[in-house]
C-alpha cells in the first residue's frame, strides 16, 4: 500500500532549529516535495528532492534517503511566521499523481 | 499573472443539490488536479487531467465528475451533494510530470447540510 507518516504536531521556540520527519511507503517514487500551508490558505512549495542527500534553500533544508524511505525538513532560525502545517508529498513513478501526508502542525512560541 | 484561481470561495449546499466548482490557470500548464482536504487527513486526489479533453480518476472519485474542455479550465461537479462531501477543495496545476511543483488555487470551502 501507499503510506506517508509524519508527526501530527510539533512545538519549537523562536530562533531555534526544528526537524520535521517524514517516512513513506509508496508503489513508486519520482520525487519528494515539502509544502508549507498556513491556516485557511493553499499549500505553497518549499522543496523538492529526487536524489539522496541534502537540498538547502535559505533557512530551509530538506534531506532524502530513498533506501530508507525517509525525508526530513529542517527549519533554522525559526520565526513566528513559520507557524504552519508542513506537508510531505511523494510523486509516483508515472509522474501524474502525488500522495500527501496528513501534515505536521508546527507551533513557534516566543 | 493570476496563477490558479477557484470559483466560488465558499458555498453552502443542501443534501441532493448539485454544483460545479471552477478552476482556471493562466500558466499554460498541461496537468491539472482536484484535491479535497479534511481535518487530520492529507490532500486526497479526486480527479486529474493530463491535457485538454482528458481526465482520470484519483483516490476518491466517487460522487464527483470532471471536465477539461479548455486547457486553462478544470471543472469539478457534484451531481447530488452529500454531507460527506463537506470539505475544502483545492485545484492545482503543473507544467510537466518532472520536478515541477504543483501550484495550488486558494481553495473552495464547501458545506453540505
Amino acid at each position: 500500500g501507499q503510506n506517508i507518516d509524519q508527526p501530527t504536531e510539533m512545538t519549537a521556540t523562536e530562533g531555534a532549529i526544528v526537524q520535521i520527519n517524514c517516512t513513506y511507503q509508496t508503489s513508486g517514487f519520482n520525487g519528494l516535495f515539502w509544502y508549507q500551508q498556513h491556516a485557511g490558505e493553499a499549500p505553497t512549495f518549499l522543496s523538492y528532492n529526487v536524489l539522496d542527500g541534502l537540498e538547502e534553500k535559505g533557512r530551509f533544508s530538506s534531506f532524502l534517503s530513498r533506501s530508507k524511505g525517509y525525508s526530513y525538513l529542517l527549519l533554522k532560525e525559526l520565526q513566528m511566521k513559520d507557524s504552519a502545517s508542513y506537508l510531505c508529498a511523494v510523486r509516483n513513478t508515472g509522474g501524474f499523481k502525488t500522495i500527501f501526508g496528513a501534515g505536521t502542525r508546527l507551533f513557534v512560541k516566543a | 499573472n493570476a496563477g490558479v484561481t477557484q470559483t466560488p470561495k465558499f458555498r453552502v449546499l443542501k443534501t441532493g443539490q448539485s454544483m460545479t466548482l471552477l478552476c482556471a490557470q493562466d500558466m499554460n500548464h498541461e496537468y491539472m488536479y482536484w484535491y479535497r482536504q479534511d481535518p487530520g487527513m492529507g490532500l486526497r486526489l479526486i480527479h486529474y487531467s493530463v491535457g485538454e479533453g482528458t481526465t482520470a480518476k484519483g483516490e476518491v472519485p466517487d460522487g464527483y465528475n470532471v471536465s477539461r474542455l479548455k486547457k486553462q479550465n478544470f471543472l469539478l461537479g457534484l451531481e447530488s451533494a452529500a454531507p460527506s462531501q463537506t470539505s475544502v477543495y483545492f485545484c492545482a496545476s503543473t507544467q510537466r510530470r518532472g520536478g515541477e511543483t504543483q501550484y495550488f488555487g486558494p481553495g473552495t470551502r464547501l458545506l453540505v447540510l
